[in-house]
């Protein structure tokens, strides 16, 4: 069993519909949680970063954290094309650990 | 706008050859990773760097692969020889060590070498 499972897609939405990505990991002791933006032949950057349970709101991105049942969401609200991407869902074990766990990305198309 | 710079940014070539990807980071940043991104396996953590050192290429095939950090400016990933299970994009990230600045300290992506082994 892979440390983080992520659906690879593709997800296909319409402009403006709610989008749900999500991933669950295997290891209880994950702590930090974030979410990374890939556009095509770009590299991956962060989108947004939470520690342990809860949600965590930036715009019209919503990352939530459910550590009970180890599973990552991330909801994008009135999605927009620009939105198509891949996303990454990542956890890092400890507050000093440098090495984070990629989920494999879920590719998502948001149609005009 | 700091950003992580890698070099070339495609590159095709034949099995056999010699390939020679470069990395510079982010200024005042003392991780450095090498990634390897396909469908298949997603990005797969090859080798990592902290303040220069080597902390881990357990994910990098020994027999063919190498990193070095000559300085804090430049990171390398060797190939030799290449083979065509080698196409891939190779990712270079950079960060400060986890946790030192902020809980939220995290790695930042160059764009990629996007290589061809024919």
């Amino acid at each position: 069993q892979k440390e983080v499972e992520q659906d690879p897609g593709p997800l296909s939405v319409p402009e403006g519909a709610i989008v749900s990505l999500n991933c669950t990991y295997s290891n209880s002791a994950f702590q930090y949680f974030m979410w990374y933006r890939q556009y095509s032949r770009k590299g991956p950057e962060l989108l947004m970063y939470t520690y342990s349970s809860g949600n965590k709101e930036d715009g019209r991105f919503t990352a939530q954290v459910d550590k009970s049942s180890k599973y990552i969401s991330l909801f994008i609200r009135d999605s927009q094309p620009s939105d198509s991407a891949t996303y990454l869902c990542a956890t890092r074990l400890l507050n000093r650990d440098d090495k984070i766990i990629f989920g494999k990305g879920t590719r998502l198309h948001i149609l005009p | 706008d700091a950003r992580v710079t890698q070099t070339p940014r495609h590159k095709v070539t034949e099995m056999g050859q010699e390939v020679t990807m470069r990395c510079q980071p982010i200024l005042g940043h003392n991780t450095v990773f090498w990634y390897r991104q396909t469908m298949m396996q997603g990005l797969e953590l090859l080798a990592y760097f902290r303040n220069r050192a080597p902390l881990d290429d357990s994910g990098m095939p020994k027999d063919r692969f190498s990193a070095e950090m000559p300085d804090a400016t430049l990171a390398t990933l060797k190939i030799q020889p290449s083979e065509p299970r080698d196409s891939a994009v190779y990712f270079c990230a950079s960060g400060p060590t986890a946790g030192v600045r902020s809980s939220t300290d995290t790695q930042y992506f160059g764009p990629g070498t996007r290589l061809t082994v024919l």
